[in-house]
C-alpha cells in the first residue's frame, strides 16, 4: 500500500490529452513539493516534473504537473505512441521523514 | 556527462549481506544530497535511504532501519548501501539518484536477488 494513492491505469489515443491523479495527505503533498517521474519500459526512471510543474530542460511542454491542497496531477496534451510508459508521483513526508512513491500508473497508448 | 554506475548486486542467501556501490561523474558530487531507491520485480518504485553532502543527515525507509547502512565518500565520489540481514522482500533493482529537491539523475540500477 503506497502512501500516494495513484490510478493503477491510464489511457488514451494519440492526440489526446489524459491526466493522472496522485493524492496524499498534509504531511507529504499538502506540505511539499511534488514531483514526477516517467518509466519506459526496462529502462530507468527520468524525472520528469519537479516543485509542481517544473519542466527539467528536454521534457516536451505537452507534460504539465500541477498541484491543490494534498492533491497533484500530472497532464499530458497531444498524447504519442512513445509516452507510453510508467508515471509515478513522489513527495517528501514530514511525518515518515523521507520520500514517499506512488504505486505507479501504466499508460497505455491505443 | 552527468553519470551514476551502480555495481555489486547478486544473488545472495537469506540473512547474508551485501555491499552496493554508486560511481558518480560529471557533476560536484559533494554539494549533492544523493539517494538509494529500489524496485521490486514488477513493482513499483520504493525509496531506501538518503544522506546529506557531508554525511550529517540520514534518513532510512522503516523496513531497512538497522539493517542497512548508506555512506558515501566525497574524495572518492562514491555512494554506498551496506545492506545486512536480507530478506526475500529486499529483491529489487537499487538504483542511486541524485536528490537534491528530486530524483533528478539516476544510475541504470544494479539487481539484488535474495533466495536460498
Amino acid at each position: 500500500q503506497s502512501v500516494l494513492t495513484q490510478p493503477p491505469s491510464a489511457s488514451g489515443t494519440p492526440g489526446q490529452r489524459v491526466t493522472i491523479s496522485c493524492s496524499g495527505s498534509s504531511s507529504n503533498i499538502g506540505a511539499n513539493i511534488v514531483n514526477w517521474y516517467q518509466q519506459l519500459p526496462g529502462t530507468a526512471p527520468k524525472l520528469l516534473i519537479y516543485s509542481n510543474n517544473e519542466r527539467p530542460s528536454g521534457v516536451p511542454d505537452r507534460f504539465s504537473g500541477s498541484k491543490s491542497g494534498t492533491s497533484a496531477s500530472l497532464a499530458i496534451s497531444g498524447l504519442q505512441s512513445e509516452d507510453e510508459a510508467d508515471y509515478y508521483c513522489a513527495a517528501w513526508d514530514d511525518s515518515l521523514n523521507g520520500w514517499v512513491f506512488g504505486g505507479g500508473t501504466k499508460l497505455t497508448v491505443l | 556527462e552527468v553519470q551514476l554506475v551502480e555495481s555489486g548486486g547478486g544473488l545472495v542467501q537469506p540473512g547474508g549481506s551485501l555491499r552496493l556501490s554508486c560511481a558518480a561523474s560529471g557533476f560536484t558530487f559533494s554539494t549533492y544530497w544523493m539517494s538509494w531507491v529500489r524496485q521490486a520485480p514488477g513493482k513499483g518504485l520504493e525509496w531506501v535511504a538518503n544522506i546529506k553532502q557531508d554525511g550529517s543527515e540520514i534518513y532510512y525507509v522503516d523496513s531497512v532501519k538497522g539493517r542497512f547502512t548508506i555512506s558515501r565518500d566525497n574524495a572518492k565520489n562514491s555512494l554506498y548501501l551496506q545492506m545486512n540481514s536480507l530478506r526475500a522482500e529486499d529483491t529489487a533493482v537499487y538504483y542511486c539518484a541524485r536528490d537534491p529537491y528530486a530524483f533528478d539523475v539516476w544510475g541504470q540500477g544494479t539487481m539484488v536477488t535474495v533466495s536460498s
